[in-house]
Formats: structure tokens, C-alpha cells, sequence
């Protein structure tokens, strides 16, 4: 099993609405979660990181957290043009010290 | 100024070449990485570093060889280039804490031809 899995294919949405992105993970023992954004061509940004079961909102980001079943997923509500981005999550690994990313979700919002 | 930079930004060189990609911080952080990416495999790690004295082997670290030179700077190498190392390096940094959150360069990409 894959340390940190993004199945899902390009994601197409129209402006304003919301983009969700999921991201499931095998070590249980991981205890921080992160989103980057990646635009084409350039380096990953930090958008969002959750350490606790639940919800966490910033701005127009919810990131999602639910420990029991392994996941977590990212909202992007009222999408912009702007968010058309590959979206990295990534997980820490226990006694590991380091970060496990997953492949990336491409979003592309539409006009 | 940016708090993680990389030179080159764009290199191009040939199969058997030495080459070597600098990453500095003024982020203050003791922890420093390097990856690479490639089209449909994600970021993989090469090395990573916790101190000046700490280096650790990652995912691909065959080929490669790093000289942390100082808390601030990082150095990867490329012994003898060949051309399934064209991608896209970079290098980045987290503090010592418990948090995990990695800053990253703005890449350099590398063409061996």
C-alpha cells in the first residue's frame, strides 16, 4: 500500500463552485497533515496543514481530518480561476521524521 | 528577498558531466531537502539533512551525493550526469519541531542531454 494515495483524475469545476480533494494514508501513527498548491512549472506553497480530527477552515480552504479512517480531504470553496493548480497532500511519518506526498490532484477551474 | 533559493534556476548539460545545485535559507531552519520530480511520479526524496552533521539517505538517493556546508546551505551533486536525471530539483526546509511542514525553492530544472 502506498504511503499517501490521490486517486482521483483531473478535477473540473465551474467558477464558484466547490472543488474537493481527497487523500487517503497508511501509517497510523502519522499526526500532521498537509496541502500544497502547485502551479505548473513552479515550486509547492503551503496552504493548509491539520493535526487534530475534524475541521479546520481558512478562507476559502476546509481541510478535513478523520484519523480513524485514514483520510483527508480538501474544500475549495467558491473556486477562482486562480486555484487551477495541482494540489499536493502530504503526510509525516511516524519515527520517520520526513513527509510522504502523494502524486497530486489537478483542478481546473472553469470560467 | 526569498527565505529559500536555488541556483541554478535552469541548467542544461551533458550525459558524464559533474554538476552541482546550491539551495540556501535564511529561514533559520536546521532541516533541509532535496527532491526531485518528474511527470506522473510526485516528489521524491533524494537526501535530507536535520543538522551539519546529519545526513540521510531518501527514495533515489543513487547517482546523487549532498554537502551540508553550513546550517544555511545544502549542496547537491550529480557525480557523472545521465540523462535520466532531466527533471525538476527542489530543495527544501522545516525546523526542528514537532510540525513537519516543509518550505520549498523555486526549482531548478536540469536537462541532461
Amino acid at each position: 500500500q502506498k504511503e499517501v494515495e490521490q486517486n482521483s483524475g483531473p478535477l473540473s469545476v465551474p467558477e464558484g463552485a466547490i472543488a474537493s480533494l481527497n487523500c487517503t494514508y497508511s501509517d497510523r501513527g502519522s499526526q500532521s497533515f498537509f496541502w500544497y498548491r502547485q502551479y505548473s512549472g513552479k515550486s509547492p506553497e503551503l496552504i493548509m496543514f491539520i493535526y487534530s480530527n475534524g475541521d479546520k477552515e481558512d478562507g476559502r480552504f476546509t481541510a478535513q481530518l478523520n484519523k480513524a479512517s485514514q483520510y483527508v480531504s480538501l474544500l475549495i470553496r467558491d473556486s477562482q480561476p486562480s486555484d487551477s493548480a495541482t494540489y499536493l497532500c502530504a503526510v509525516n511519518l511516524w519515527g520517520n521524521n520526513r513527509l510522504a506526498f502523494g502524486k497530486g490532484n489537478q483542478v481546473v477551474v472553469i470560467p | 528577498d526569498a527565505d529559500v533559493t536555488q541556483t541554478p534556476r535552469n541548467r542544461i548539460t551533458k550525459t558524464g558531466k559533474r554538476i552541482m545545485l546550491e539551495c540556501s535559507q535564511t529561514k533559520g531552519h536546521d532541516r533541509m531537502y532535496w527532491y526531485r520530480q518528474d511527470p506522473g511520479l510526485g516528489l521524491r526524496l533524494i537526501y535530507y539533512s536535520f543538522d551539519v552533521k546529519d545526513i540521510n539517505k531518501g527514495e533515489i538517493s543513487d547517482g546523487y551525493s549532498v554537502s551540508r556546508q553550513a546550517q544555511a546551505k545544502f549542496s547537491l551533486s550529480l557525480e557523472s550526469a545521465i540523462p535520466n536525471q532531466t527533471a525538476l530539483y527542489f530543495c527544501a526546509t522545516s525546523s526542528s519541531g514537532l510540525s513537519y511542514e516543509q518550505y520549498f525553492g523555486p526549482g531548478t530544472r536540469l536537462t541532461v542531454t
